[in-house]
This record gives structure tokens, sequence and C-alpha cells, in this order.
């Protein structure tokens, strides 16, 4: 699986709209994007994933680039509960067999009053 | 509703001594998995399951075992070889024979982990 690059921390004011970039420039034609966040001594909780379209749910938005190089999440009005580490993580779609991820060390996002 | 359940949250263990951490799930899902956080860092892979009485090792298996006996349980011992056994351990399960666009995650579901400390 494709390995990915990410701030280490970012503030984001409350209310506003947090952006959390992430690098996968080696990123294959079927790997998906996708984005999990783990709030402090929890375990991690899936937010969104995409293979080229860009996505949105109840929770976020996935910007991915044309060329598939890069991606952004979007939280369009964060709060506070949205204060977390943030994983960004490429791999295939594989089905039929167990699908181990591969967690880097995040994005840090504090959310600020 | 469906979830997987980790016990207990907070664990304490002595030198030497083996501990096993408890991962139950009721969401049908055939593979599980096992993860290591430290401080700051990452998730581990330590080992997975992908169906009943069959498991590998993952990353840093090294000084843990592991069984599943049953779909629903893969628990996790950690024995005293393992050498700094003090972390945030995570338990995960999926459905890998679900597409991404069926569930949109595999239905991958962590459990609320535990924190063992040796003293």
């Amino acid at each position: 699986d494709a390995k990915t690059t990410q701030p280490t921390s970012m503030d984001c004011a409350e209310g506003r709209a947090a952006n959390l970039p992430c690098n996968h420039s080696t990123i294959s034609g079927n790997e998906y994007v996708y984005w999990y966040r783990q709030i402090h001594s929890q375990g991690p909780q899936y937010i969104i994933h995409g293979l080229k379209n860009n996505e949105t749910n109840e929770m976020a938005s996935l910007i991915i680039t044309e060329d598939r190089k890069s991606s952004t999440l979007i939280l369009p009005h964060a709060t506070l509960r949205d204060t977390a580490v943030y994983y960004c993580i490429v791999r295939v779609a594989r089905t039929g067999t167990a699908s181990k991820l591969t967690f880097g060390t995040g994005t840090r996002l504090q959310v600020t009053l | 509703d469906g979830g997987i359940t980790q016990s207990p949250k907070y664990l304490f263990r002595k030198e030497g001594q083996n501990v096993t951490l408890s991962c139950e799930q009721n969401l049908n899902h055939d593979a599980m998995y096992w993860y290591r956080q430290d401080p700051g860092q990452g998730l581990r892979l330590i080992y997975y399951s992908q169906i009943v009485n069959d498991f590998q090792k993952g990353d840093i298996a090294e000084g843990y075992s592991v069984s599943r006996e049953k779909k629903e349980s893969f628990p996790l011992t950690v024995t005293s070889a393992q050498k700094n056994p003090t972390a945030f351990y995570l338990c995960a399960s999926s459905s890998p024979n679900r597409g991404p666009t069926q569930s949109g995650n595999y239905g991958y579901t962590f459990g609320s982990g535990t924190r063992l400390t040796v003293v």
C-alpha cells in the first residue's frame, strides 16, 4: 500500500473549516484514499473514503486532486469535539482477504475557541 | 447495536506475568486484528485473523500470541517475552468480502482499546 505524508499538527478556530492535507504521490490506480480520526484514548473512527471523485458525507468532504497524488479532508464547521488525530490511509480495495491498515502518525488537529 | 467490545479498559501487570486481553465482536465480521499504539505513534499490527482457526503474524508479533476458536472472539495474550508491553492495544474487525462501495469501509471497526501498564 502507498505511503502517505501529513503535517504533524494543525490548529483551527471553532466554527471555521478545517482543511487537512495528505500527500500520496505513489498511489496506484486501484488504491482508495481513506480517512480515520482518533480522539484521545479511543479507537480510530472511520470518516470517509474515495477513489478519484470528490466525496461528501455527514461528517466531512474529501477532495482528491485530478492526478490523485494528494487529497484534502474538509471539516466544514469544526467544533471542539473534532479535536483529534486524523489519519490518511491509502490501500487497495481487496476483497476476500483481510485488509490490514497501515497508520502513520497522522495530523493532530486542535480546535480552539 | 453491533460493535466490538474490548475488556478490560485498563490493565496492570507485574513484570514476568502473562496477561490476556479480550476482544469480542457481534458484527459477523470474518477478519479480526490486533494493533498496538505507543504514545505519539501510529498503530502497528500485531496479529490478524481472516477466519476461525487461522491467524497470521503482523509487523510486531514477537512476545504475543492469539487464538481464534470462535468467529466472535480474538483474544490477545501478552507474554513475559514481550520486553516492553506497556501500550494502548486496539482490536478491530472487518468484512473482507464487502467491496468499498457497499459499506464504505469494509465495515472496518475498532474497539475502544485496552491500556496495559506493566508495574
